[in-house]
This record gives C-alpha cells, sequence and structure tokens, in this order.
C-alpha cells in the first residue's frame, strides 16, 4: 500500500485550525498511525488506529477517516507543534507517507 | 520509563559492515517486539525489520540479503548488522518498539533518538 501524503508543506498561524490528509492506494481498514517528528529527534506516535489519541498526547490532536482517506487536524495550532507529521498503515504490510512538513506563518 | 537507544559507529567505510546496537528499558525483549527503521536524510522513512518476542525477524525484502537482526534478552539489547554498505545506506537508524493493535497488525509506539551513519572511505 502506498501512503500519500498533502501538502508537503504547510504554513499556518498560531491558533489556526490545521488539517493535513494521508490517502493510500489501497483501502487501510482504519490501521493508520500518525507520528510528530521535530527536528533532531525521534519520531513521537500522536494517534493510532486512525482515532485514538496516544496518552499524553494534547487533545488538539485528533484523527479521522476511513477507507483510503484520513486526516489528522490540529484544533489550534501551537508554536511547539512546528514539525514533520508522518502517517504510517499497518493494515498490509507496512508503509510510511512521505511527510507533511508544518511550519509557522 | 520505556527507554530506546541506538549506538554504534557513525562512519562505515564502502563494503564493509555497519553494527548498531539498540539497548532498551522499561520493557523486556521477550514481552515487546522491536523494530528497525531508517531514514535518508530529507527523506522518509523505511522499515527495515524486526525481531519477534520469540527470537524469530523479519526484514524488509530489498534488504533481506544483506540484513541481520539478533538480540541479547539478558542485556536487553537488539542488534542490527548490514553488510556492503554504499552511499544509498546513509541515513539515521531507529530502533522502536512494537505495539500489537490485534489482528496480526503493529504500529510502533516508542521510539529512540536515532543513530546517523555516514559511507565514506
Amino acid at each position: 500500500i502506498q501512503l500519500t501524503q498533502s501538502p508537503s508543506l504547510l504554513s499556518a498561524s498560531v491558533g489556526d485550525r490545521v488539517t493535513l490528509s494521508c490517502k493510500g492506494s489501497q483501502n487501510i481498514n482504519n490501521y493508520l498511525a500518525w507520528y510528530q517528528q521535530k527536528l533532531g529527534e525521534a519520531p513521537k506516535l500522536l494517534i493510532y488506529n486512525t482515532n485514538s489519541l496516544q496518552t499524553g498526547i494534547p487533545s488538539r490532536f485528533s484523527g479521522s477517516g476511513s477507507g483510503t482517506d484520513y486526516t489528522l487536524t490540529i484544533s489550534s495550532l501551537q508554536p511547539e507543534d512546528v514539525a514533520t507529521y508522518f502517517c504510517y498503515q499497518y493494515n498490509n504490510g507496512n508503509t510510511f507517507g512521505a511527510g507533511t512538513k508544518l511550519e509557522l506563518k | 520509563q520505556v527507554q530506546l537507544k541506538e549506538s554504534g559507529p557513525g562512519l562505515v567505510q564502502p563494503s564493509q559492515t555497519l553494527s548498531l546496537t539498540c539497548t532498551v528499558s522499561g520493557f523486556s525483549l521477550t514481552s515487546y517486539n522491536v523494530h528497525w527503521v531508517r531514514q535518508p536524510t530529507g527523506k522518509g522513512l523505511e522499515w527495515m525489520g524486526v525481531i519477534w518476542t520469540g527470537g524469530s525477524t523479519d526484514y524488509n525484502s530489498a534488504l533481506k540479503s544483506r540484513l541481520s537482526i539478533s538480540r541479547d534478552t539478558s542485556k536487553s539489547q537488539v542488534f542490527l548488522k548490514m553488510n556492503s554498505l554504499q552511499t544509498e545506506d546513509i541515513a539515521t537508524y531507529y530502533c522502536a518498539r512494537d505495539y500489537y493493535s490485534g489482528g496480526g497488525r503493529h504500529y510502533f509506539d516508542y521510539w529512540g533518538q536515532g543513530v546517523m551513519v555516514t559511507v565514506s572511505s
């Protein structure tokens, strides 16, 4: 399964609602996770099974989707959210998306 | 708490073998699987392989002929060895703990900080 993330680069302002997209080439059956990777750091799990928030992750992060189309939403962008966000499917083998780089406008 | 930490040489000569160690704490290797994932600078993540709780392994088919993953449960260490290194193997190498989601599906819940590996003479 191939994953296509869009946009590849997103500029937004503090307080904005931000939506990141991840589309699979086949049905992912909700077995999709989102990771946040800040510069020079290890990836951090944000969301698993499409919409389950990992322990300790702020509630401004949420996930949704079904079938082949999935979304990560940040309800109110904070400065510390500047990072690259990867989606990852584990329904059939395992595949990472290429990432969306989120920066402040 | 759960921690994973990669270690190993940052520089490997072309055609030589890369040897990395992932030292874990806060969990047992007989209870959790551990994966290796790499990331070329500025590029996406690539799954390399996994060592299961029982000690068996699975590898990315593209790397299988060059890659070996093993462990020492008494030392809480997982080892990666990959031979015939080339410039295409320049990347940050991560180990990550597996979380079983059910139905044979797994994702990664904790990652190490990663180790940068350069291939150069």
